[in-house]
């Protein structure tokens, strides 16, 4: 296990245009984050799981973005509808309990 | 909102010396976290310190918490080219997960 994936690396959509993110954390990790960050900025939190179970949702996290962990393994994000504003970089971390997070690279959106 | 705020927002010193950040934040915490993260790519974590403690020792690293003043500081002595990237200091122990705040930018200069 190299760490967290995250899939794609860099996505360009056209405004209006679905589109889905997967993170795979470490294996161990029970706990996943999602974070949104954009340019000059800190990361933002957007939603965590713990597990399969989705305990925490960021008011950012408008109806437009949907969030799963099935089976507390990968996680997929998906963004409808997406508008200029939702261009930014998605980052996903994991963690063994309320340690330090591991994140991965991130998927850099970019909505024209 | 980001509860962590570095000071300053950027910083440039030259090879070998030393760099010091701050971070103030505004409710309690459990821990406070330090992350680096170079250009375009993910955080890496450098060092937690709980609330409990007031000083913590990583390598070339020292962080420093003052509870009371709801701040902390992380050094970098004999800086490298390599340590130059955005510093990121965030707090644990609310319901959102760590709150980041927005970086310092270090530039180290050969």
């Amino acid at each position: 296990d190299t760490g967290v994936s995250q899939d794609p690396r860099h996505k360009i959509t056209k405004r209006g245009q679905n589109v889905t993110f997967r993170c795979d954390p470490i294996s161990e990790h029970n706990r996943l984050y999602w974070y949104r960050q954009t340019l000059g900025q800190g990361p933002e939190f957007l939603t965590y799981f713990q597990n399969e179970a989705q305990l925490e949702k960021s008011r950012l996290l408008s109806d437009r973005f949907s969030a799963e962990r099935p089976k507390g393994s990968f996680s997929t994000l998906e963004i409808q509808r997406t508008e200029q504003g939702d261009s930014a970089m998605y980052l996903c971390a994991s963690s063994l309990g309320p340690g330090g997070y591991t994140f991965g690279s991130g998927t850099r959106l970019t909505v024209v | 909102s980001q509860q962590g705020e570095e000071d300053p927002q950027a910083l440039s010193i030259q090879e070998g010396e030393n760099a010091t950040m701050n971070c103030s934040y505004k409710t309690s915490i459990n821990n406070l976290q330090w992350y680096r993260q170079n250009s375009g790519r993910g955080l890496v974590h450098l060092i937690l310190i709980r609330s409990n403690e007031r000083e913590k020792h990583s390598g070339r690293l020292r962080v420093t918490l003052d509870t009371s003043k709801k701040s902390s500081s992380l050094l970098i002595t004999a800086s490298r080219a390599a340590d130059t990237a955005s510093y990121f200091c965030a707090a644990g122990g609310g319901a959102d997960g760590l709150t980041f705040g927005k970086g310092t930018h270090l530039i180290i200069q050969p």
